[in-house]
C-alpha cells in the first residue's frame, strides 16, 4: 500500500530564504508526482506536476524534483514571500491499477515578513 | 488553467437530512471524477473515484449507501450525503482528471459541510 509522507509538518521562514519541502513516498510505482498549495478553508491549487519519467518542473520560484527510484521528491521555493505562507501537500498518482492520487501529510509552511 | 467549480460552497443542516454537493469541469471533459474528505489539521482522504456513466468506487471504510455519488455527464457529478449526522461535518472537495495523456488533475474549491 503506498504511503505518502512530509517532513517537516511545520516551517517558519523568514521573508527572503530559500526553502525545501520534502515529501517521500513508500511505492516508487508511480505514474507521475503533484505539488499542491492549499490556503486556509480553500481548495487546492495544482503548482507543478512531474511525470515518472521526468526528473524535475520549474514555475517561476518553484522548482519541484523527483527521484522515483529513492521515493523522493523536493519541492525548492526561492526568495520566499509572505504570500507563500500555505499547507503544501504533495500526492502521487499510484502507477497500478486503481491510478488514484494519494496524499502525503502535508507540510504547514509560514512565511515571516 | 482548467477549472472545477462546486455548489454549494458552504452548508449547514439539520441532522437526518440529505445535502447534495454538485461539482462541474468548466471547460474540459473529465471522464474520471473524484470526491475527497478533509478533516482539520488533515490530510485529503479518497471517498470514491466515479466514471461517467458507471457506478462509482467507493474506497474502504466509506459507506455507498450514505454518500451517494453519479456521474450523469463528462461535465457533473454530484455527492450526495444521505441522513447527515454531526460526525458527517467536514470539507468535501471534488475533483476532476482531464482526458489527456498527462491526466492533470484539478480540484474544486471545497464544500463545507456543518450538521447540527
Amino acid at each position: 500500500k503506498q504511503e505518502v509522507t512530509q517532513i517537516p509538518a511545520a516551517l517558519s521562514v523568514p521573508e527572503g530564504e530559500n526553502l525545501v519541502l520534502n515529501c517521500s513516498f513508500t511505492d516508487s510505482a508511480i505514474y507521475n508526482l503533484q505539488w499542491f498549495r492549499q490556503d486556509p478553508g480553500k481548495g487546492l491549487t495544482s503548482l507543478l506536476l512531474i511525470q515518472s519519467s521526468q526528473r524535475e518542473q520549474t514555475s517561476g520560484r518553484l522548482n519541484a524534483s523527483l527521484d522515483k527510484s529513492s521515493g523522493r521528491s523536493t519541492l525548492y521555493i526561492a526568495a520566499s514571500q509572505p504570500g507563500d505562507s500555505a499547507t503544501y501537500l504533495c500526492a502521487v498518482r499510484d502507477g497500478g491499477a486503481t491510478n488514484k492520487l494519494i496524499f502525503g501529510t502535508g507540510t504547514l509552511l509560514a512565511v515571516q515578513p | 488553467g482548467a477549472v472545477v467549480s462546486q455548489h454549494p460552497s458552504w452548508v449547514i443542516c439539520k441532522s437526518g437530512t440529505s445535502v447534495k454537493i454538485e461539482c462541474r469541469s468548466l471547460d474540459f471533459q473529465a471522464t474520471t471524477m473524484f470526491w475527497y474528505r478533509q478533516f482539520p489539521k488533515q490530510s485529503l482522504m479518497l471517498m470514491a473515484t466515479s466514471n461517467e456513466g458507471s457506478k462509482a468506487t467507493y474506497e474502504q471504510g466509506v459507506e455507498k449507501d450514505k454518500f451517494l455519488i453519479n456521474h450523469a455527464s463528462l461535465t457533473l457529478s454530484t455527492l450526495t450525503v444521505t441522513s447527515a449526522h454531526p460526525e458527517d461535518s467536514s470539507f468535501y472537495i471534488c475533483s476532476a482528471r482531464d482526458g489527456t495523456g498527462l491526466g492533470t488533475q484539478y480540484f474544486g474549491p471545497g464544500t463545507r459541510l456543518l450538521v447540527l
